[in-house]
């Protein structure tokens, strides 16, 4: 079965520090990963997806992920926050089992102090 | 293209009443899906569709149905609301072909629902 562990429930950073969010999965076919931003009160934006090509992935506003599957890991990046940038975040995993059906988790909020 | 649409954005029901949540995607995708979304638990997936007339359970069915009569419609239905069922309810759609979990998928604005 498929799952996804968002490691911190919240983030904080600086304007203009580096981001870290981080995910791991469990899947037991080669899955696809994704990254989804969600601003307050918005619907769901992807950033970016792997999908068993370029294990390192650039996404919309300077984000990237980087697959390593001996770690099961799928963690977001990006060098320098800004303000824009809070937003809560879901690590998502889908795989040729379950198709279309996407595992979310649990989601990180951003937050980035001025 | 408007995308995927949902309307109501904001119902309140009280305990027991029915009501049905519309989605609907003009990028002719054949998948569809419904998700919940409650503090803490990310999105739960409660119905899907892959093609008109074809649907199933996800992870949370229970409290809703849901029908696909055309390609472009798949609205869900609480047929006795309970407050537990207070959520952002999410539709989704991608095009469904082979390969399918490794498409993007497109999410409406969402549908708050209080139930009282």
């Amino acid at each position: 079965a498929q799952s996804v562990t968002q490691l911190d429930s919240h983030v904080s950073v600086s304007e203009g520090t580096p981001v870290l969010l981080r995910c791991n999965y469990s899947s037991s076919y080669s899955p696809s990963l994704f990254w989804y931003v969600q601003h307050p009160n918005k619907g769901l934006q992807l950033l970016l997806k792997y999908t068993s090509a370029a294990t390192l992935v650039k996404g919309i506003n300077g984000f990237e992920a980087e697959f390593k599957k001996s770690e099961t890991s799928f963690h977001l990046t990006k060098p320098s926050a800004h303000m824009s940038d809070a937003a809560e975040y879901f690590c998502v995993v889908s795989d040729s089992e379950y198709g279309n059906k996407l595992v979310f988790g649990a989601g990180t909020i951003l937050r980035v102090k001025s | 293209n408007a995308g995927v649409t949902q309307t109501p954005k904001f119902q309140v029901l009280k305990t027991g009443q029915s009501m049905t949540l519309q989605c609907a995607q003009d990028m002719n995708h054949e998948y569809m899906s419904w998700y919940r979304q409650d503090p803490g638990m990310g999105l739960r997936l409660i119905h899907y569709s892959v093609g008109a007339g074809i649907t199933d359970q996800g992870e949370v069915p229970n409290g809703y149905n849901v029908s696909r009569s055309t390609t472009e419609d798949f609205p869900l239905r609480l047929l006795s609301a309970a407050p537990s069922q207070t959520s952002v309810y999410f539709c989704a759609s991608s095009p469904g072909t082979s390969g399918s979990y490794q498409e993007t998928q497109y999410f409406g604005p969402g549908t708050r629902l209080l139930v009282l």
